[in-house]
């Protein structure tokens, strides 16, 4: 069974850093891109980052270049967000999520909040 | 960045058939994806590649893209179809999102 676990979320101050994680299972990581996506409370669905099987290919969302990096630990089966400056507007359960057709496997989510 | 516009709700009556229309630009030269969400849940994929479904998704789901339109359809609707919907396609390996439809069976 795939699974995807979360977690590093928390409550931190507008310019702190944070480092989310995620924890895969269930299916060869190595072979599959992936992603985070997150959710404002009340809102939409908006897409944050991709990375690519080997690294060789990087993609991030306007709102969060410069200050969000994604990487992974294939040995690991691990998928990693580090999220520096962190803005009010950043406040949101963040899901990581596996590329297959399309987002075909998702984690349960952590909600990271920014408030002074 | 392209944009994903969706109908804020939809309505249906139990049993009758339920569409959900999503238009952007170029979408028809794009996958069209579709995500379930009830409240306090992950998403799950519903309908990928416009038109093809996961394993374990009902057949009462069913895709399609023409023109710059994609629209989910769900032929008899349950009640526990109730939920948002939001499709999603690839915009220069960006991935984008429609703004979401809250479906009602009532």
């Amino acid at each position: 069974e795939v699974q995807l676990v979360e977690s590093g979320g928390g409550l931190v101050k507008p310019g702190e850093s944070l480092r989310l994680s995620c924890a895969a299972s269930g299916f060869t990581f190595s072979n599959y891109n992936m992603n985070w996506v997150r959710q404002a409370p009340g809102k939409g669905l908006e897409w944050v980052s991709t990375i690519s099987t080997s690294t060789s290919y990087i993609y991030y969302a306007d709102s969060v270049r410069g200050r969000f990096t994604i990487s992974r630990d294939n040995p690991k089966n691990s998928l990693y967000l580090q999220m520096n400056g962190l803005r009010a507007e950043d406040t949101a359960i963040y899901y990581c999520a596996r590329t297959w057709g399309g987002y075909d496997s998702w984690g349960q989510g952590t909600l990271v909040t920014v408030s002074s | 960045s392209s944009k994903l516009t969706q109908p804020l709700s939809v309505a249906v009556s139990p049993g009758r058939t339920a569409s959900i229309t999503c238009s952007g630009d170029e979408l028809r030269n794009k996958y069209a994806c579709w995500y379930q969400q009830k409240p306090g849940q992950s998403p799950v994929l519903v309908i990928y590649q416009d038109n093809k479904r996961p394993s374990g998704v009902p057949e009462r789901f069913s895709g399609s893209n023409s023109g710059n339109t994609a629209t989910l359809t769900i032929s008899g609707a349950h009640s526990m179809d109730e939920a948002d919907y939001y499709c999603q396609a690839w915009d220069s390996n960006t991935g984008v999102f429609g703004g979401g439809t809250k479906l009602t069976v009532l």
